[in-house]
Parts: C-alpha cells; sequence; structure tokens
C-alpha cells in the first residue's frame, strides 16, 4: 500500500505570495491532519480533516486554511507569506476503528521556503 | 490540555551502549502516548504506539517503551545502540477520547551514535 504522499517537495517562494501543497493520504484513510515544524517551535499542529470537514484547527493565523476533497486528498494554502512560514510541513492521515483514529502516518514534507 | 517533555536536545551514546531517550506528559484524560523517528530531510516514522494495553510497549527496530502512569513517563529505550540509530526522536501524546485526534509533540531529542 502506497504511503502519504505530499507535493511538492520542495518550494521556494517570496514575501507576500501564496502558495497551496498537497497531500495524498494512504487508500481508505479518511483523516487528514497538518503539522508545521521549525527549528525554533518544533512540530505544531495546524488542522484536522475528516469527511471533507475541518474538525481541529491549531493556533495559526488566518492566512492558513485547508481543505479536504471527496476523495480524502487534502490540500493547504499560506497566503501573504512572510518569513517565519519558512518551516517543512508535514502531512499525515489516519484511519477510523469504531469512532477512534488510529496512529497517524506521516508523508515526507513538503519544504517551503520564504525568502 | 496536554504537554509532553522531552528532557535533553541532544543525547550521544557509543555505538553497542544502551539509548534511553526521556519524555514525560501532561494529559487531563487517559492518553494515548506516541514515539516517532526522523532522519534528516524525511518525515515521522512511528517507532512505537502506547493505547492503554500492556504498559511495556515493543516497536520496530528494537525500541521498547515503558508507559508509567505514576512518574508520567514514556521514556524510550533500546539495549544496544546501532550507528543507523543517529536521527531525531519525538514522543507525541494525545486524547483517548473521541475527538481528540490532534498529536501533541515534544520538542525531540536528537541521538548521536559514536563508532
Amino acid at each position: 500500500k502506497a504511503g502519504v504522499t505530499q507535493t511538492p517537495r520542495y518550494l521556494i517562494k517570496t514575501r507576500g505570495q501564496q502558495v497551496t501543497l498537497s497531500c495524498s493520504p494512504i487508500s481508505g484513510h479518511r483523516s487528514v491532519s497538518w503539522y508545521q515544524q521549525t527549528p525554533g517551535q518544533g512540530l505544531q499542529f495546524l488542522f484536522e480533516y475528516f469527511s471533507e470537514t475541518q474538525r481541529n484547527k491549531g493556533n495559526f493565523p488566518g492566512r492558513f486554511s485547508g481543505r479536504q476533497f471527496s476523495n480524502s486528498r487534502s490540500e493547504m494554502n499560506v497566503s501573504t507569506l512572510e518569513l517565519g512560514d519558512s518551516a517543512l510541513y508535514l502531512c499525515a492521515s489516519s484511519y477510523m476503528t469504531s469512532g477512534r483514529a488510529s496512529e497517524q502516518f506521516f508523508g515526507p514534507g513538503t519544504r517551503l521556503t520564504v525568502l | 490540555a496536554q504537554s509532553v517533555t522531552q528532557l535533553g536536545s541532544h543525547v550521544s551514546v557509543s555505538e553497542g551502549a544502551l539509548v534511553l531517550l526521556r519524555c514525560n506528559y501532561s494529559s487531563s484524560v487517559p492518553p494515548y502516548l506516541f514515539w516517532y523517528v526522523q532522519y534528516p530531510n524525511q518525515g515521522l516514522q512511528l517507532l512505537l504506539k502506547y493505547t492503554s494495553a500492556a504498559t511495556l510497549v515493543k516497536g520496530i527496530n528494537g525500541f521498547e517503551a515503558e508507559f508509567k502512569k505514576s512518574e508520567t513517563s514514556f521514556h524510550l529505550t533500546k539495549p544496544s545502540a546501532h550507528m543507523s540509530d543517529a536521527a531525531e526522536y519525538f514522543c507525541a501524546v494525545r486524547g483517548s477520547g473521541a475527538g481528540s485526534y490532534q498529536l501533541t509533540f515534544g520538542k525531540g531529542t536528537k541521538l548521536s551514535v559514536i563508532p
């Protein structure tokens, strides 16, 4: 079974631009979560989607948004990029059993550099 | 609210020596606990998980961890370090209740293995 895939793997943008990152979960997984990883703040939760609905959101500004499609693929968007948005963005998927999520399986991440 | 504290941002061990990475958690509900490993330029790989079954959990690559409720700890150990264990290790906590799917991570511990 293929793992979680994220595209693109690397991105370079300039301040003020916007960016869209994509995540394809493991087949059969309906929950997708996004995390931001930086040297200073570590791994921080951005948001979680299940069946096209955002269920949970971390403490990030409204410039960070996401969505999930009917095939469970997810995208996250960052508008008006700032230097501090440079980070590794990780997507994780999990399946549901008895109403509870399994462990999260992570993709390789998208490395975003904002110049 | 949940939190994780990993003691020691860097740990060095000799090849063949015991590996001990410390993790303490705080959770207002019975926790699910996880250890993930991250190799350079890669995503997170699950090493092991505690989900309220056995308190001693065995994972991949010879790692294990023991859940100690009285000490709120979930330390990761491996009897004999191998060069390939050099990586960054993250402890994470998640609530066991329905709807609590986001992971809260520790700051990570970078493990170096000295030949």
